[in-house]
Formats: C-alpha cells, structure tokens, sequence
C-alpha cells in the first residue's frame, strides 16, 4: 500500500512560470511533510518541509502547502528556471511513530527554455 | 567536505553471490539509513541505526543484513544476490533520527544489477 502517492510521473512547465508539484497521503498519522530534489547521478538533497501545525511553508522561490483534510500537499516554484529541472520526492513521517520516512514515487519536473 | 560517501557506485552481480556495500559519513550524525530506489516504486527503506549499536527492520529488509560498524559507518550486505535486487541503493544520515525535521542527508547511490 502506498501512504504517499505522486500521482504525476513527469512535469513540462515553461521558464518563468510557475511548476506545481502534487502529493496525497493516506495515513492520518503523518504530520511532518517534506520535499526532497534528486538530480540525475545524484543522491536526493532537503528542498523544503512543513509541520501538520501549519498550511503553508515559503523559502525563496519555494512554498509548500498543506491541505489536512483533503490529506494533500503541493509544492509551488515560482519563477521556474532550468536549473529546477529535477526529479521531486515528497515524504512524510510521523514524530509519534517509529523512525520512518515514507517517500512518493517522485515527479520528473521539465523545464523548458 | 564529504557528507555521505558510498561504495562502489556500481557493481554487476551474479545471482547467488554476496557483496557488502559500505557507506560513512562525516557529519557526526547519529541515525544512518538504506534506502532503495526502483521506477516508479520512490524510495523504500531497507534497514535503518537510530543509533551506534542498534538496528532495525524497515519497509523491505528481506534479502539484506546491517551492521553499523561505529558511529560513521553503516554497511548493507546482500547474501545472496536476487535480480529482484537490482535497484539504485542510497545511504543516509540524519542528526538524531526523523525527528530532527526529517532531514536526511544522501550519498551518490550505488548501482547494483544482479544477472
């Protein structure tokens, strides 16, 4: 069963514009949230995260909302630039459980020029 | 700087043999992690250390073994190679646990293909 659902495989967005990245969870357990950012070759690297305490987290060009009761977040760039081009994680964990960090599928994001 | 060092970054195996792959960190973190990343599968934990001397089961530990060796190294052994083995493995590291904000720090992976 999977608890976090990218349901978006791939991403085309053009630059300049803003890129939104969707995650679901099923388990109402969960309630710290991050994104992770994977270059091809490359480990994963910390992009941003959110608490259940909140609906919204910004960093730069990068916000991350949280929607509970629909048990959905999303992950806005705003602008786009080339250098977004990326593979996306979402993740989710619980600070009440045991130590485990459960990963979407992931979400190739395109950039074009 | 290092952060999170793997070892190899690839490996052909054939199926029934053995490997260890090694991973170390210097960033005097607590928790080390191994992951496996497949298409369209994310990541799944295979065994992860909260700490120096324990251990424990994740998502998928079938077919694998840890030793976290000191507080800097934490390797995987595979006994006996499966193809359903082959994947992209990825060690990390976080300060103390998930709940240091869940900020997992990874190293490059390693390419494993099992024939």
């Amino acid at each position: 069963d999977q608890q976090v659902k990218q349901n978006s495989p791939s991403l085309s967005v053009q630059e300049g514009r803003i890129s939104i990245l969707n995650c679901d969870y099923t388990n109402s357990m969960f309630d710290y949230f991050l994104w992770y950012k994977k270059y091809p070759a490359e480990g994963p690297t910390f992009l941003i995260s959110i608490s259940s305490i909140k609906d919204k987290n910004e960093d730069g060009r990068f916000t991350v909302f949280l929607n509970k009761s629909a048990k959905h977040l999303s992950l806005h760039i705003v602008p786009s630039q080339p250098g977004d081009s990326a593979v996306y994680f979402c993740a989710a964990s619980s600070f009440g459980g045991a130590q485990k960090l459960v990963f979407g599928q992931g979400t190739r994001l395109t950039i074009n020029p | 700087n290092a952060g999170v060092t793997q070892t190899p970054k690839f490996q052909v195996l054939k199926t029934g043999q053995s490997m260890t792959l090694q991973c170390a960190q210097d960033m005097n973190h607590n928790s080390m992690y191994w992951y496996r990343q497949d298409p369209g599968m994310g990541l799944r934990l295979i065994y992860y250390s909260a700490s120096e001397g324990t251990t424990d089961k994740g998502e998928v530990p079938n077919g694998y073994n840890v030793s976290r060796l000191n507080k800097r190294e934490f390797s995987l052994r595979l006994e006996s190679a499966a193809p359903s083995q082959t994947s992209v493995y990825f060690c990390a590291s976080s300060r103390q646990g998930f709940f240091s904000g869940g900020k997992l720090f990874f190293g490059s992976g390693t390419q494993l293909s099992v024939l």
